[in-house]
């Protein structure tokens, strides 16, 4: 079975500087898709990255990067020069099959980032 | 970008009352939709998946006749929370499957529901 593990349930950092929140998994697919998501208190489920299983390189999306270490099965999430605006809940997420369309996403409990001024 | 708008955001009712949560995919047909259920402070719990003129398929332990899904269009999906009860109280959210796109996944506004 699929399982996403997230071990940080908050985390703090000072604005500007770098942060990484941690996500390891576990599957038995040779291909599948890892995914980080940003819930602020509003409740709404914004996309941040994705990282296909054969994507060769990390992938990165402005601020963020996803430090992928396929043989460690950990997908980091890192996030340079954190604002304020930053701070919310922030969902490790995997889906089985390459592309990221098969089936339901599974998460990980989420880390609660706050940043400070 | 798809968008998937969702209604209500908020929704009190009262307890043996029953609430209907719509999930419309706006610039693309959504074959597929998921439910999830979110308590404060929890992680997203996939209840149900939605699939187009079918029967939706339910998690274990999600209770279907209380819990009525129904996607009669390839851009609506609808929750219906029957005879809700306080326990019943949490946040569900929508996501719809947008084959169009790498990323796969785009997720409706949410729903807290309160239930008195």
């Amino acid at each position: 079975a699929q399982k996403i593990t997230q071990t940080q349930p908050g985390m703090f950092v000072q604005e500007k500087e770098a942060v990484t929140l941690d996500c390891t998994y576990d599957t038995s697919d040779p291909s599948y898709g890892l995914f980080w998501y940003k819930q602020p208190s509003s409740g709404e489920m914004i996309f941040l990255i994705y990282q296909g299983s054969y994507d060769q390189q990390n992938a990165t999306e402005g601020r963020y990067s996803l430090n992928f270490q396929k043989a460690r099965k950990s997908a980091n999430l890192v996030i340079s020069a954190s604002q304020l605006g930053d701070s919310a809940m922030y969902f490790c997420a995997m889906i089985g099959g390459y592309g990221g369309s098969q089936g339901n996403l599974i998460f990980g409990k989420g880390t609660k980032l706050s940043v400070k001024p | 970008g798809a968008v998937v708008s969702q209604h209500p955001s908020r929704v009190i009712c009262k307890s043996g009352t029953s609430v209907k949560i719509e999930c419309r995919s706006l610039d693309f047909q959504a074959t597929t939709m998921f439910w999830y259920r979110q308590f404060p402070k929890k992680s997203l719990m996939l209840m149900a998946t939605s699939n187009e003129g079918s029967k939706a398929t339910y998690e274990q332990g999600v209770e279907k006749d209380k819990f009525l899904i129904n996607h009669a269009s390839l851009t609506l999906s609808t929750l219906t929370v029957t005879s809700a009860h306080p326990e019943d109280s949490s946040f569900y959210i929508c996501s719809a499957e947008d084959r169009r796109s790498n990323y796969g996944y785009t997720f409706g506004s949410g729903t807290r529901l309160t239930v008195v």
